[in-house]
């Protein structure tokens, strides 16, 4: 069974400030597959990264940051001098390689940027 | 290129009554994904079309729910006899075949239909 969690329901931050998103996992799958997506208020989700298994090597785009961290089956995201236009939910999601289809999403973040 | 187009964008209907959404992927993606997100959750998928292969049905909360594809593109997902508790967004998204065997493709997603069961 795949399992994704996003402990954190909603963040509110002052435009410039840095938050962090994070996210934790469950799967049975060695090799797997982790993404993050927002949801701005329009509704349409839109694909921001996605990872496999076998490199953990953070990255970074810009003001986004993923920390990926096999241990602790967490792949965390930061947005770094967060702006107004930030504000979404989240949703970090994972595919295992085996079984499920299709991709198992959390419960998402909603983060709120204030000017 | 267009993206994914889902339609209607909103749907009122009354309990008991069927209701047809539908969704257009984009061209050449032969992945089409349907997911259902209630109020404060995350998405919970539905179905899943592959190509020519048997959809994934494993997501499908009654038997009042169902999906066809027609032609490998177009999508319609049908509730029959729609409760209140079926309120929701269904969300559509589609991607790419895989380019190695079981890696994922970005999955593009449309707009969503927000159904209302009064």
């Amino acid at each position: 069974a795949q399992k994704v969690t996003q402990a954190q329901t909603e963040i509110s931050v002052v435009e410039k400030e840095d938050v962090t998103l994070d996210c934790v996992y469950e799967t049975r799958d060695t090799t797997y597959y982790l993404f993050w997506y927002k949801q701005p208020p329009s509704g349409e989700l839109v694909f921001l990264i996605r990872r496999n298994s076998f490199d953990e090597q953070n990255e970074i785009s810009g003001r986004y940051s993923w920390n990926f961290q096999k241990s602790t089956s967490s792949f965390n995201f930061t947005i770094t001098a967060s702006q107004v236009v930030d504000s979404a939910v989240y949703f970090c999601a994972l595919k295992g390689i085996s079984g499920y289809s299709t991709l198992t999403f959390g419960k998402g973040t909603m983060l709120l940027v204030s000017p | 290129g267009a993206g994914v187009s889902q339609s209607p964008s909103n749907k009122v209907t009354e309990k008991g009554k069927d209701v047809e959404l539908r969704c257009d992927p984009i061209s050449g993606h032969t992945a089409l994904y349907w997911y259902r997100q209630s109020l404060g959750q995350g998405l919970e998928f539905l179905i899943y079309f592959q190509g020519n292969s048997a959809p994934d049905k494993s997501g499908l909360p009654s038997d009042r729910f169902s999906a066809e594809r027609t032609g490998g593109s177009v999508s319609t997902l049908t509730i029959q006899r729609t409760q209140q508790e079926d309120s929701a967004v269904y969300l559509c998204a589609s991607s790419r075949m895989g380019g190695s065997a079981g890696v994922p493709n970005e999955q593009f997603f449309g707009p969503g239909t927000r159904l209302t069961v009064l």
